[in-house]
């Protein structure tokens, strides 16, 4: 079946640090990728997508491009605030699942802090 | 403001006392789901509905029941409440966008059963 992986966290930064959180998927049919952000308290937030190879979804300083090649979607960012301090989640949305209307299988977490 | 619901925030209950969580949205979006998010296992999905009086299984249904009488509304059920049903729990509604779905989540429901 699909998965997702995340790197395992937390992950701790001071404020300005370089981002990256990894993320590998297996999946039977050709994934859209995403990446979703859980302030504390809230729901999740779409954060950025992709849905075809080689495609980079962007969106706040964040990035990360579709590497079907190495099943991989890792999320950068070149400058993390205090602000960033949250959940991020990778998913996928497998349509080889047929009538499944966007189910997202989700990696576990990673939990983000950064210091000022 | 477009946005899904969801009622309680916080829920403390015992076994087997049946409970309902409620989800509403107002964005007109057809197909909606439920999800859990436990440590270390991210977000599973429930149940979803494609449309009103359309519902069909995800990864966890067991324990859950669903209904969607009404395109806006898609409550959870918990007949009989047991201590493993501790969760945080979101709703959510969806949307295609080209080729793909978006999904709007509400902002949670959690759950602790004693």
């Amino acid at each position: 079946g699909d998965s997702v992986t995340q790197m395992e966290g937390p992950v701790t930064l001071s404020e300005e640090a370089f981002l990256t959180i990894n993320c590998t998927y297996t999946a039977t049919g050709y994934p859209s990728l995403f990446w979703y952000v859980q302030y504390p308290g809230e729901g999740l937030q779409l954060l950025l997508k992709a849905t075809k190879a080689d495609d980079k979804g962007s969106n706040k300083g964040f990035e990360a491009t579709y590497r079907k090649e190495t099943t991989s979607f890792h999320l950068e960012k070149g400058s993390v605030q205090v602000s960033d301090s949250a959940v991020y989640f990778c998913a996928l949305s497998d349509p080889a699942r047929g009538t499944s209307y966007g189910k997202l299988t989700f990696g576990q977490g990673t939990i983000l802090t950064v210091h000022p | 403001e477009a946005q899904v619901t969801q009622n309680p925030r916080y829920l403390i209950t015992v076994t087997g006392k049946k409970l309902t969580v409620t989800c509403s949205q107002n964005m007109n979006h057809e197909y909606m789901s439920w999800y859990r998010q436990d440590p270390g296992l991210g977000l599973r999905q429930i149940y979803y509905s494609m449309n009103v009086e359309v519902t069909d299984k995800g990864d966890v249904p067991e324990g859950y029941k669903v209904s969607r009488k009404e395109k806006r509304n898609f409550p959870l059920i918990l007949e009989s409440p047991s201590p493993n049903q501790t969760s945080l729990y979101f709703c959510a509604s969806s949307l295609q966008v080209g080729p793909t779905y978006e999904q709007y989540f509400g902002p949670g429901t959690r759950l602790t059963v004693t």
